[in-house]
């Protein structure tokens, strides 16, 4: 059974600070990785995918990815208001679907 | 921007009534995909489908829970008989398909079974 695992939260964080945010996974076979934001009561949204080990950025999110502790993690640096939201973490295997963990809920406080 | 279209956006319906949704996905996407969100929870995948041929339903309740995609192209997830557990919102979703290639999310339908 593959699965995706996230603090469901919810992660507080002050407007300004580095929110991060955890995921682990059990399928080694995953090869790629991706990062959706959900606002209350609306569908999914594409942050950040990551393939490779080590960091992706893009603007103020960075991906980190560790194959070998099967662990993805999304930093939002500068984080404001606006990001308050569910994050969902998702794995991708060679059936090219997405296994999704439940979401980690993040506030940002002004 | 290209988007993948849903409708309805809400639907509330009678316990054992049939209900249905409808999906059109990214022009060019082979890849569709039905997953089911449970309020608090992450999405879970239905059914995908390969252009017509469905590729995985294993999790797809098929006594009640019908999917098709006649031509490849748009799709119909259909419930009948609508249970009070149904109550989620429905995504449907599409890729150009292959490893890695980013799914995209439709607005999403909300069922609430009555």
């Amino acid at each position: 059974q593959k699965e995706v695992e996230q603090n469901s939260g919810p992660l507080s964080v002050p407007e300004g600070a580095i929110a991060s945010l955890n995921c682990t996974y059990s399928d080694r076979g995953s090869q790629s990785f991706f990062w959706y934001r959900q606002y209350s009561g609306k569908s999914p949204e594409l942050i950040m995918f990551i393939y490779s080990n080590g960091d992706k950025e893009d603007g103020r999110f960075t991906a980190q990815l560790n194959k070998a502790s099967q662990y993805v993690s999304l930093l939002i640096r500068d984080s404001q208001p606006s990001d308050s939201a569910t994050y969902l973490c998702a794995a991708g295997a060679g059936s090219y679907q997405l296994t999704f963990g439940k979401g980690t809920k993040l506030s940002v406080i002004p | 921007e290209a988007e993948v279209a849903q409708s309805p956006r809400y639907k509330i319906t009678e316990k054992s009534q049939a209900v249905a949704f409808w999906c059109d996905p990214i022009s060019g996407h082979a890849t569709l995909y039905w997953y089911r969100q449970i309020l608090g929870q992450g999405p879970e995948l239905l059914v995908q489908f390969q252009d017509e041929s469905v590729v995985d339903d294993s999790q797809l309740p098929k006594d009640r829970f019908s999917a098709e995609r006649l031509k490849g192209v748009d799709s119909t997830l259909k419930i009948q008989p609508a249970e009070l557990g149904d109550s989620a919102m429905y995504l449907c979703a599409s890729s150009l398909g292959g490893p890695g290639n980013t799914i995209y999310f439709g607005e999403g339908s909300w069922l609430t079974v009555v």
